[in-house]
């Protein structure tokens, strides 16, 4: 198993830009999330999902969107990237939300991102 | 909203002491707690769960405490290594089903 499996781990935007952050999993988890972890803060969750074709909000989610059209895909997208957004993303998953709060969280690596 | 905060933000000592890190919440109806490690350029790796009915959790070398009344949750490590050196996060579910995370102590252990 690959585990969970970020791209890219780098990236520097200019101001107004759009991308992608990727997030995939091998371990047929139905819990995916994104967080973004800044200098001095805790991790804050941008939205999640608990299957296929479910999505919801986290605590930070203006500015991103997301969707879930398999089990094993979660992309982050950035609509009109700001420097606000500059920060590392991590995407995280779990079995079920019943694991995750079991404490079975699964982490990426990360993606570092720069917005100019 | 379930504040978190975790003092000292940076720790260096020297291979063998035993660390005491601290974590304290404002919110005292708590789900569980949890204690992650996080190595540079790397994701979080869980180290130890402790439920909110547990007072302690055990693993190895790694001991965690939890106080609810006190709003406090303490990692021990004994014995330290040089291994040891990484950035250690808490986080908390709040009864609600939040999860909160503190910003972390870097710890240093110095060979």
């Amino acid at each position: 198993n690959a585990g969970v499996t970020q791209t890219p781990k780098f990236q520097v935007l200019k101001t107004g830009q759009s991308m992608t952050l990727q997030c995939a999993q091998d371990m047929n988890h139905e819990y995916m999330s994104w967080y973004r972890q800044d200098p001095g803060m805790g991790l804050r969750l941008i939205h999640y999902s608990v299957g296929a074709g479910i999505t919801d909000q986290g605590e930070v989610p203006n500015g991103y969107n997301v969707s879930r059209s398999t089990t094993e895909d979660f992309p982050l997208r950035l609509l009109s990237a700001a420097p606000s957004q500059t920060s590392v993303y991590f995407c995280a998953s779990s079995y079920s939300w019943t694991s995750v709060l079991g404490g079975e969280l699964f982490f990426g690596e990360g993606s570092r991102l720069t917005v100019l | 909203k379930q504040e978190v905060t975790q003092i000292p933000a940076a720790l260096s000592v020297p291979e063998g002491e035993n660390l005491v890190l601290n974590c304290s919440f404002t919110d005292s109806a708590i789900y569980n707690l949890q204690w992650f490690r996080q190595d540079p350029g790397k994701g979080l790796t869980s180290l130890l769960l402790i439920q909110s009915s547990q007072r302690e959790q055990t693993s190895g070398r790694l001991n965690a405490s939890l106080d609810k009344s006190s709003g406090r949750s303490t990692l021990y490590i004994a014995a330290s290594q040089p291994g040891d050196s990484a950035t250690y996060l808490c986080a908390f579910f709040s009864n609600d089903y939040k999860l909160s995370f503190g910003a972390g102590t870097t710890v240093t252990v110095r060979a």
